[in-house]
């Protein structure tokens, strides 16, 4: 069974790089036709997609986010990483990590939840 | 235009049907899956495809196309399906990143 678990600093402050990664147990991340995935979720709001890598490390970015986001694989490790530039107090949410494939989403990490604070 | 609409709240008597809606261009040309959200909990895939569950997803959850839009039938509602349901398709590039904008269901 596939697990995602996210990882990183719970709290960045403004105009800072938030950094997170998610190790995948359970299965190879450099096997199958898999999309490795960053979606976020203010509080009492709804899921917005961040980003994606493919396996080959091919990546793809919400538009709106793109000139700020970076994700990135490690096969040695078994992670993917997000990075996201020059925070503001609106980039404060759970961020998950998930797995896509021909079925949609059916595997995420259980979220955690990143503070842009001073 | 890559939007996905739903109505922002549904409630359903206890054993009844619930349709949730989702509307969109982006659902002409690709099917929606549709996530299951508990209060803090991560989402859980509920229907993908044109109509499929995935493993240990009960039965009464189905799924259905039309059009611009997208529908996800609770047949037989549970106490235990009250939630948020987020449906998600592609854009027009083929990326997966749009998200509906979400329908609390409420079982009464």
């Amino acid at each position: 069974q596939v697990q995602l678990q996210e990882s990183g600093p719970g709290l960045v402050k403004p105009s800072q790089t938030l950094s997170l990664t998610c190790t995948v147990s359970g299965g190879s991340i450099s096997s199958g036709s898999y999309y490795w995935s960053w979606i976020r979720q203010p509080a009492g709001k709804g899921l917005e997609w961040i980003g994606r890598i493919y396996t080959s490390g091919s990546t793809n970015y919400n538009p709106s986010l793109k000139s700020r986001v970076t994700i990135s694989v490690d096969t040695s490790k078994n992670q993917f990483s997000l990075k996201l530039s020059s925070v503001t107090a609106a980039d404060t949410a759970v961020y998950y990590c998930a797995r896509y494939d021909s079925s949609g989403y059916p595997y995420w990490g259980q979220g955690t939840l990143v503070t842009v604070s001073s | 235009s890559s939007e996905l609409t739903q109505d922002p709240a549904v409630s359903v008597a206890l054993g009844q049907t619930v349709r949730i809606t989702c509307q969109g261009d982006s659902l002409r040309s690709y099917y929606a899956s549709w996530y299951q959200q508990k209060p803090g909990q991560a989402p859980v895939l509920v229907i993908y495809g044109k109509n499929n569950r995935p493993s240990g997803i009960p039965d009464r959850f189905s799924g259905s196309s039309s059009g611009n839009t997208a529908s996800l039938t609770i047949t037989g509602a549970q106490a235990e399906d009250e939630a948020d349901y987020y449906c998600n398709s592609r854009d027009s590039s083929g990326n997966p990143r749009v998200f509906g904008t979400g329908t609390k269901v409420t079982v009464l």
